[in-house]
């Protein structure tokens, strides 16, 4: 079975530093991968997605994210991070069986000081 | 604009009712999801839906009721029998139901309370 690991629970950043987050997952064949961002009482935002080819994938408010295959790792990334990136973030692999069902980590919630 | 809407955003449910969380999307897509959030939990998956008349359980379907007659709306009830429903619903939609790569949209949520 699938399963996604997010080993850092809280992660507490400087306004302008980087951030990274990580994530691991467990699948038996290429995994479909997916970052999702949440604010306080919202639903989830899609924030990058890898399917094949390039490794580093770009996506949306300047995070990006690199699989590695050999370490079973997507972790996500950002060069400088604002007050605004505070939130929770969900790491999610998909799944080529029946239902397109995705496989959540359990979060990570961001703080950010000024 | 197309997009997710789930209602009521709080709802309360008394002992021994059933109450029933409404999604709707106009994105014409052909799945859509309801997952269930708490604390620390991550996203567990209720039920989901790949074509319109058709819906699967998923990894937390008991307690939990869906329908699909329609193909942009799939009401989840909350149950009598769901003993801790105490808990943020999302609703999600992906443009199909039968190939991986697709992502999932997300509504706003419900919040479910236990009065």
């Amino acid at each position: 079975a699938q399963s996604v690991t997010q080993p850092d629970i809280h992660i507490t950043v400087s306004e302008g530093a980087s951030l990274e987050l990580r994530c691991n997952y467990s699948y038996g064949a290429t995994p479909y991968l997916f970052w999702y961002v949440q604010s306080p009482g919202q639903g989830l935002q899609l924030l990058l997605k890898y399917f094949s080819g390039d490794t580093l994938v770009q996506g949306i408010k300047g995070f990006e994210a690199e699989f590695k295959r050999s370490q079973s790792s997507f972790n996500l990334r950002k060069p400088s991070v604002h007050w605004s990136d505070a939130a929770e973030y969900f790491c999610a692999v998909g799944s080529l069986a029946a239902g397109n069902k995705l496989t959540f980590g359990g979060g990570t919630r961001v703080l950010v000081k000024p | 604009d197309g997009g997710i809407t789930q209602s009521p955003k709080y709802l309360f449910r008394k002992e021994g009712q059933n109450v029933t969380l409404s999604c709707e999307q106009n994105l014409n897509h052909d799945a859509m999801y309801w997952y269930r959030q708490d604390p620390g939990q991550g996203l567990r998956l209720i039920y989901y839906s790949q074509i319109v008349n058709d819906f699967q359980k998923g990894d937390i379907a008991e307690g939990y009721s869906v329908s699909r007659e329609k193909k942009e709306s799939f009401p989840l009830t909350v149950t009598s029998a769901q003993k801790n429903p105490t808990a943020f619903y999302l609703c999600a939609s992906s443009i199909s139901g039968t190939r991986g790569n697709q992502p999932q949209h997300f509504g706003d949520g419900t919040r479910l309370s236990i009065l």
